[in-house]
């Protein structure tokens, strides 16, 4: 199976501050990249999803794709308390099958 | 739009012991997984459905992990006999096609004791 790597954190930042996480993935074919958020005891929901190297921007959230690298990252603007969360970047491999990273731990920090 | 429904939400077992878990997935939505997600860890797929074929188990530990999407709609997971590694959260996903975003259930939290 494919590789998907992830700081397990935990990160800290302060309240109103950019938070930047980070992922890097071993198989060089993969087209689709989505980060999800999951909260303490939920399930993980999608957050973002992107498919062409750059940057894509929603809200307060971008996610950057850099597939010479193999790396892809998700940039969290203003951040505040609810931001909290594990962020779990996931990378298909093949056609059909997603890999996850281990997860990056983010506090935010009032 | 409804989202995916999982069931039970938590389920306590004593090793050996057999535990099935129940998905129905989001509306129309052709592919189904299951994952097992360990404290800590991210989810690790188990098992892929398209309508009611297998797609991929390659991860499913088959001496004691089974599953099926009779009529591609809903789907069971099945644990006989489980083992204290099996302690996890089992999630099920749901997606239109493969290549689109999956949607996950709430999860079954298993403890086995």
């Amino acid at each position: 199976q494919k590789e998907v790597e992830q700081n397990s954190g935990p990160l800290s930042v302060p309240e109103g501050a950019i938070a930047s996480l980070n992922c890097t993935y071993s198989d060089r074919g993969s087209q689709s990249f989505f980060w999800y958020r999951q909260y303490s005891g939920k399930s993980p929901e999608l957050i973002m999803s992107i498919y062409s190297n750059g940057d894509k921007e929603d809200g307060r959230f971008t996610a950057q794709l850099n597939k010479a690298s193999q790396y892809v990252s998700l940039l969290i603007r203003d951040s505040q308390p609810s931001d909290s969360a594990t962020y779990l970047c996931a990378v298909n491999e093949g056609a059909q099958k997603l890999v996850f990273g281990q997860g990056t731990r983010l506090t935010i920090n009032p | 739009e409804a989202g995916v429904a999982q069931s039970p939400r938590y389920k306590i077992i004593e090793k050996r012991q057999s535990v099935a878990f129940w998905c129905n997935p989001i509306s129309g939505h052709a592919t189904l997984y299951w994952y097992q997600q360990i404290l800590g860890q991210g989810p690790k797929l188990l098992i892929q459905f398209q309508n009611n074929g297998v797609v991929d188990d390659s991860q499913l530990p088959k001496d004691r992990f089974s599953a099926e999407r009779l009529k591609g709609v809903d789907s069971t997971l099945k644990i006989q006999p489980a083992k204290l590694e099996d302690s996890a959260v089992y999630l099920c996903a749901s997606s239109s096609q493969g290549s689109q975003p999956q949607h996950f259930g709430d999860g079954t939290r298993l403890s086995i004791l």
